[in-house]
């Protein structure tokens, strides 16, 4: 089982759509999670850290469950520049600065 | 500012070769990564360092060499790399090594190794 597995994906949705993405992680005393996005050729960029009380920046919302181990992110009303693999990250308990990455899910928002 | 800059940003080179990936962040960060990424897959960490000291090598080959001159540089040194080392090079900073620190990753190197 890997450590950190996301929906595969591609997921295809037209402009307006909700879409969302789950995220499951294997080490029950991770602590910190976050979600970035990384278009065709470029890096990472840091979308938004994920709290345990769930956390809200526009279009976007991230969710913790901690006795399911899975972190969540929903995008609202999908704009084509959403189009992009979304990573989601854990950094392990027991190696502090080790980030593992999920393969990532990639969106395509279509008109 | 959130800016890591990387140079340079693509990089031909023989597999007797010997060059250099620079990787620059003036944020203050005390914590540096070098990451390899190949296509379609995510990035996988190869060093931290922390306080300009190594702290991580992820069992990286002998021939991947990190250095951290200060607080603010990351150097990999390459020499005697295979094809199969082609790869985007990305750098990362934080403001501390551990938990809850949210790294910035630098728009990488593209390095293919003939």
């Amino acid at each position: 089982r890997k450590e950190v597995e996301q929906d595969p994906g591609p997921f295809n949705v037209p402009e307006g759509a909700t879409v969302a993405f789950n995220c499951t992680y294997s080490n029950s005393a991770s602590q910190s999670f976050f979600w970035y996005r990384q278009d065709c050729r470029k890096e990472p960029k840091l979308l938004m850290s994920v709290y345990s009380s769930g956390n809200e920046d526009g279009r976007f919302t991230a969710q913790l469950n901690r006795a399911s181990q899975y972190i969540s992110l929903l995008i609202r009303d999908s704009k084509l520049s959403d189009s992009a693999t979304y990573l989601c990250v854990v950094d392990e308990a027991t190696n502090a600065g080790k980030s593992t990455f999920g393969d990532g899910t990639t969106l395509t928002v279509k008109p | 500012d959130t800016e890591v800059t990387q140079t340079p940003k693509h990089l031909v080179m023989g597999m007797t070769n010997k060059k250099s990936l620079k990787c620059e962040q003036h944020m203050g960060h005390r914590a540096m990564y070098w990451y390899k990424q190949k296509a379609k897959k995510p990035p996988e960490l190869m060093f931290v360092y922390s306080y300009e000291k190594l702290s991580i090598n992820e069992s990286v080959p002998s021939r991947f060499s990190p250095e951290c001159p200060n607080s603010s540089l990351l150097n990999l040194h390459l020499h005697a790399l295979q094809p199969e080392d082609s790869a985007l090079y990305l750098c990362a900073s934080s403001f501390g090594q551990g938990e809850g620190y949210e790294q910035y990753f630098g728009p990488g190197t593209r390095l293919t190794v003939t």
